[in-house]
């Protein structure tokens, strides 16, 4: 199984400063058919998880700019440019180029 | 628009088998790319994958949970079921179910996973 190594677990962050949240695979995730499936989700408490980024940096319709994916190969990041209340939460990456399907541990987003 | 529904019991009891239906509208599990799938997350840890299954009745499992999982999809209803049998304790958690689509788009094709997911059902096993 390609194991997702996110760090760090727990990330304090100030509002309106920036945070940046690492997921790194044991193997490469670039897919036969040439994309790379690594996606980022957002699990606020008490609700479902939301998907923020897919194929490494292509950010869904309705998630705000100050989110940015980046990366390649096993290396990937996700950033948010300037932290808002609202984005307290989880967030986890999963990797869709190898079966079985896998997730990152989770790194929680915390005010400080 | 889509949406999916997952539903099933609260409670079950060790050794006894889990059924989970997942009903979903906005989208047809007969049609080319459509893959509806099944993950679960324990009460304070992390998601795990379980099972997919295609338009095409292609199914993939979780090679550990494999031994235990089914799924299959009922096209006339817009429904997936999954069962897993021989539940225990360490099964507590919510279980999810999320739609993955192939999308085409100048020539180019790509899987697209997970956009859209279930309001997630908690199960509980206890005796």
């Amino acid at each position: 199984d390609v194991v997702m190594t996110q760090s760090p677990l727990s990330l304090p962050v100030t509002l309106g400063q920036p945070a940046s949240i690492s997921c790194r695979s044991s193997q490469s995730l670039v897919h036969s058919d040439g994309n790379t499936y690594l996606n980022w989700f957002q699990q606020r408490p008490g609700q479902s998880p939301r998907r923020l980024i897919y194929n490494v940096s292509n950010r869904d319709s309705g998630v705000p700019d100050r989110f940015s994916g980046s990366g390649s190969g096993t290396d990937f990041t996700l950033k948010i440019s300037r932290v808002e209340a609202e984005d307290v939460g989880v967030y986890y990456c999963m990797q869709g180029t190898h079966w079985p399907l896998t997730f990152g541990g989770g790194t929680k987003v915390e005010i400080k | 628009q889509i949406t999916l529904k997952e539903s099933g019991p609260t409670l079950v009891k060790p050794t006894q088998t889990l059924t989970l239906t997942c009903t979903f509208s906005g989208f047809s599990l007969s049609t080319s790319g459509v893959g509806v799938g099944w993950i679960r997350q324990p009460p304070g840890k992390a998601l795990e994958w379980l099972a997919l299954i295609y338009w095409d009745d292609d199914k993939r499992y979780s090679p550990s949970l494999k031994s235990r999982l089914t799924i299959t999809k009922d096209t006339s209803k817009n429904q997936v079921v999954l069962t897993m049998t021989n539940m225990d304790p360490v099964d507590t958690a919510t279980y999810y179910c999320a739609h993955k689509k192939l999308y085409c788009s100048g020539g180019s094709c790509y899987w697209y996973y997970f956009h859209y997911w279930g309001q997630g059902t908690l199960v509980t096993v206890s005796s």
